[in-house]
């Protein structure tokens, strides 16, 4: 299985570009999520989806959309890059929960490296 | 609101040394908590979880963890490191039901010198 995997993994962006980040899981899951890793703050929520067509905001949204027409795929988009979205972006999955209860663990995809000049 | 605590930001041990790092939570509900390890220049894989009955879970690779829930820990432990454990640690929790995202510490770097 590939699992979750992520495309570009590397990218160097101009302040006021576009871009979008791309996230695909072949395992079926239902919940996907997108976090950014910035040295000594750990991994922050940006965006999540509990399933095809629905999307929410997680704890850093501003400045990224997201949308979820499948299962498998989660695209982030950066609208208009700023240096302060220099980050390493993990998406990860989880499967449904079992019994009403979310006990499973996230499925991290390999990072993509975002520099923003 | 939610949080996660990591105390310990870097720590540097020799080989075969004894390993704690801690984790703190403030979270109200019945919680799941995790330890994930990021190797130098991959992704996070999961070390251990707890969702419930006995509060000593093993993981992976000879780690431990044991949820008090008297004092919202979960310090993750290892008897003896080895270098390939340098890595970093991050420690997570979520709730077993309504949204159930995962909050993450900020990490712990771990330096193992052979």
């Amino acid at each position: 299985n590939a699992g979750v995997t992520q495309t570009p993994k590397f990218q160097v962006l101009k302040t006021g570009q576009s871009m979008t980040l791309q996230c695909a899981q072949d395992m079926n899951h239902e919940y996907m999520s997108w976090y950014r890793q910035d040295p000594g703050m750990g991994l922050r929520l940006i965006h999540y989806s509990v399933g095809a067509g629905i999307t929410d905001q997680g704890e850093v949204p501003n400045g990224y959309n997201v949308s979820r027409s499948t299962t498998e795929d989660f695209p982030l988009r950066l609208l208009s890059a700023a240096p302060s979205q220099t980050s390493v972006y993990f998406c990860a999955s989880r499967d449904r929960t079992s019994g009403g209860l979310n006990t499973g663990e996230l499925f991290f995809g390999e990072g993509s490296r975002l520099t923003v000049l | 609101a939610q949080s996660v605590s990591q105390h310990n930001h870097h720590v540097i041990l020799s080989e075969a040394a004894s390993l704690e790092l801690g984790c703190n939570y403030s979270y109200g509900g019945t919680v799941n908590l995790f330890w994930y390890v990021q190797y130098p220049g991959q992704h996070l894989q999961l070390l251990l979880k707890y969702f419930s009955g006995d509060p000593l879970v093993k993981g992976i690779k000879g780690f431990e963890a044991e949820f008090i829930k008297s004092k919202f820990s979960f310090n993750l432990r290892k008897p003896s490191v080895q270098w390939s454990d340098t890595a970093e640690y991050f420690c997570a929790v979520n709730r077993q039901t309504g949204a159930n995202n995962l909050f993450f510490g900020t990490g712990t770097r771990l330096t193992v010198i052979p």
